[in-house]
C-alpha cells in the first residue's frame, strides 16, 4: 500500500506570503498526483492533477510540480480565501486504489 | 450541469441498519466510476470503496472491505453505500463522488450519519 505523507501538518502564514507544501509517497507514483483544497464546512475541490495540472476554473496562483515520491503545491501570493486544509491524492494504481495524504492546514499567521 | 445529490442526515442507534444514496445528474451515469469518501468528525479523508455503473464492477479499500457495501442502479443514476449494523465509529460525514482518470472532479454535499445510543 502506498502512504502519502503531507508536511508541514500546519503551516501559519500571512496573505500576500507564498505557501509551499509538500507530499511524500513511500514508493514512485510517476506523475499520479492530485492535490485538494478543503474549506471548513464544504466538500474538497481539486485543485491539481497529474501533478502539476491545475483543474478548470484554479487561478494560476497554484501551482503543482514534483514526480516519484516528492511533490509540491505552491501558492504563490496567498489571498484570504486560500487559508484551507489541502490534501494530496495519489492514483498510480488506478483502478481502484487511491489513497490521500493526512492534510496540511493552512492557517492564518 | 454535473451534479451529485446525496440523501439528507441520519441519525442512528448502534445495531441498526442504513442505506444512503448518492443520485447523478448532467452526465453519462453508466460512463464513470464513483466512489464514497469517509471523513470522520475532524480527520481527513479516507478512500472507501468505487462502483463503475456501467457493469456494477466495484471495488473496495481493504479497511472497508466487509464492512459496506456500495451498489448502483443505472437505471436512476444513483449509487448507494449500506451498513448491515452501524457501530459508533461509523459516525462521520460521507461523500459521494466522481472519478475521472482517477481523480475527484466532483463531490456531493456530503451525508451526516450520526450513530449514538
Amino acid at each position: 500500500e502506498i502512504v502519502l505523507t503531507q508536511s508541514p501538518a500546519t503551516l501559519s502564514l500571512s496573505p500576500g506570503e507564498r505557501a509551499t507544501l509538500s507530499c511524500r509517497a513511500s514508493q514512485s507514483v510517476s506523475s499520479y498526483l492530485a492535490w485538494y483544497q478543503q474549506k471548513p464546512g464544504q466538500a474538497p475541490r481539486l485543485l491539481i492533477y497529474d501533478a502539476s495540472n491545475r483543474a478548470t476554473g484554479i487561478p494560476a496562483r497554484f501551482s503543482g510540480s514534483g514526480s516519484g515520491t516528492d511533490f509540491t503545491l505552491t501558492i504563490s501570493s496567498l489571498e484570504p480565501e486560500d487559508f484551507a486544509v489541502y490534501y494530496c491524492q495519489q492514483r498510480s494504481n488506478w483502478p481502484p486504489v487511491i489513497t490521500f495524504g493526512q492534510g496540511t492546514r493552512l492557517e492564518i499567521k | 450541469e454535473v451534479q451529485l445529490v446525496q440523501s439528507g442526515a441520519e441519525v442512528k442507534k448502534p445495531g441498526e441498519s442504513l442505506k444512503i444514496s448518492c443520485k447523478g445528474s448532467g452526465y453519462s451515469f453508466t460512463s464513470y466510476w464513483i466512489g464514497w469518501v469517509r471523513q470522520m468528525p475532524g480527520k481527513g479523508l479516507e478512500w472507501m470503496g468505487i462502483i463503475y455503473p456501467g457493469d456494477s464492477d466495484t471495488r473496495y479499500s481493504p479497511s472497508f472491505q466487509g464492512q459496506v457495501t456500495i451498489s448502483a442502479d443505472k437505471s436512476i443514476s444513483t449509487a448507494y453505500l449500506q451498513w448491515s449494523s452501524l457501530k459508533a465509529s461509523d459516525t462521520a460525514m460521507y461523500y459521494c463522488v466522481r472519478y475521472s482518470a482517477g481523480w475527484i472532479d466532483y463531490w456531493g454535499q456530503g451525508t451526516l450519519v450520526t450513530v449514538s445510543s
